[in-house]
């Protein structure tokens, strides 16, 4: 298993291009999640899917948008890059059933530039 | 809002010593607790979970959790180099379907040789 995989692992874009973050996991997880984390600070949840078909918003949605077609792959859309949008982007998968122990795992993260 | 609170160091302790992370939540529903660790320039990966009232230990590690108090704690036992690393507390509110983990900013652990 390869767990999750993030691609790419470094990006710098330049004010107002677009990208799409990708995420893949192949542990048959039902729930996946796009974090962000700025330096020195704890991960905020930009979207989260609980299947296929299915995403929602989490804290920081804004400037970004997601779409969950497979159960496999969870891309991140930015559209319109803006500085504040430097950050490292982390991509994680769960399987959640009772829920209790409902341990995400985390890909390599995609460190993004805006300049 | 729900908040996970963490000192966010660092904390450093000498090699061999017992290195102690704390953790505090706001929501009393909170159900389901969290350590992950993560390396610099790393992702953050689980240590450990606990969900009952309690201590819960695996290897050197000894997660704490007291529902009362609002607060989890990770005790790490003869600390090593390889430690170093920052701590971050998880919280879920509530078991079942899809609940919202809120993560705390971290502790940043160093352990001195």
């Amino acid at each position: 298993n390869a767990g999750v995989t993030q691609t790419p692992k470094f990006r710098i874009l330049k004010i107002g291009q677009s990208m799409t973050l990708q995420c893949t996991q192949d542990m048959n997880h039902n729930y996946m999640y796009w974090y962000r984390q700025d330096p020195g600070m704890g991960l905020k949840l930009i979207y989260y899917s609980v299947g296929a078909g299915i995403t929602d918003k989490g804290e920081v949605p804004n400037g970004y948008n997601v779409s969950r077609s497979t159960t496999e792959d969870f891309p991140l859309r930015l559209e319109l890059a803006a500085p504040s949008q430097t950050s490292v982007y982390f991509c994680a998968s769960s399987y959640s059933t009772s829920g209790k122990t409902d341990t995400q795992y985390f890909g390599p993260g995609t460190r993004l530039t805006v300049l | 809002q729900k908040e996970v609170e963490q000192n966010s160091g660092p904390l450093s302790v000498p090699e061999g010593a017992i290195a102690s992370l704390n953790c505090t939540y706001s929501d009393r529903g909170s159900q389901s607790f969290f350590w992950y660790r993560q390396y610099s320039g790393k992702s953050p990966e689980l240590i450990m979970f606990i969900y009952s009232n309690g201590d819960k230990e695996d290897g050197r590690f000894t997660a704490q959790l007291n529902k009362a108090s609002q607060y989890v704690s990770l005790l790490i036992r003869d600390s090593q180099p390889s430690d170093s690393a920052t701590y971050l507390c998880a919280v879920r509110p509530d078991s079942g379907g899809y609940q919202k983990v809120t993560f705390g900013t971290g502790t940043k652990l160093q352990v001195i040789p």
